[in-house]
């Protein structure tokens, strides 16, 4: 069956450094990867987009990348600041060929907690 | 421009009844989205219309109904509550193609109780 995984556990990180999250999928071909913040209380909010055939995206302070050998997108927050406590989604898309078949949807991870430290 | 809206934000319901969650959304996207989420499962699609006058099934549409009113409105109706349909649910809308990403702007949610 199709998964995607998220670290569940919450990832505890000192002001400044680099947080690094993970997004394992298996039994999926993606044509693209997305990552979203959410904070407590609201909705989901879109960060960074990734294409199946590009290796990193940047944006600011975030960088995600994408192996679709390994099935993994890493997503790193660098200088990290208290205000990018939040949890971060990643989620699966799929190619425009596929869409009649399933639809045009995204599916989303289970979310990694990030808190970051004064 | 409020982006996308939902109404109520909390509703305690009992075993049995029924309601309608309300969303609209105000930038002339094609495509609407209900998910729910609960700890620990993250966000899990019930129902998707990918362009006025269509619906189809997501992952988890048991219990619930749709209705895209017109191309603003998307509405989730639970016919007879029960306590597994406690949840936080979310509607989303897209406009751009799958090709283009298709990049979900998400409400505000609404905190649903079912005892």
């Amino acid at each position: 069956s199709q998964k995607i995984e998220q670290n569940s556990e919450a990832l505890n990180i000192q002001e400044g450094k680099t947080a690094t999250l993970t997004c394992n999928y298996t039994n999926y071909s993606p044509a693209y990867l997305q990552w979203y913040r959410q904070d407590p209380g609201r909705g989901p909010v879109f960060l960074l987009l990734i294409r199946e055939n590009e290796k990193e995206k940047r944006k600011e302070r975030l960088k995600v990348t994408f192996d679709t050998t390994l099935k993994q997108s890493l997503f790193h927050i660098t200088a990290s600041q208290p205000a990018d406590s939040a949890t971060y989604l990643c989620a699966l898309g799929i190619g425009p060929q596929m869409i009649k078949a399933a639809g045009n949807k995204l599916t989303f991870g289970g979310g990694t907690r990030v808190l970051v430290k004064p | 421009n409020a982006g996308v809206t939902q109404t109520p934000k909390f509703q305690v319901l009992k075993t049995g009844q029924s309601m309608t969650l309300q969303c609209a959304q105000d930038m002339n996207h094609n495509s609407m989205y209900w998910y729910r989420q609960d700890p620990g499962m993250g966000l899990r699609l019930i129902y998707y219309s990918a362009s006025e006058g269509t619906t189809d099934k997501g992952e988890v549409p048991n219990g619930y109904n749709v209705s895209r009113l017109n191309k603003r409105e998307f509405s989730l109706r639970l016919e007879s509550a029960a306590p597994s349909q406690t949840s936080v649910y979310f509607c989303a809308s897209s406009g751009l193609a799958a090709e283009q990403g298709n990049t979900q702007y998400f409400g505000p949610g609404t905190r649903l109780t079912v005892l």
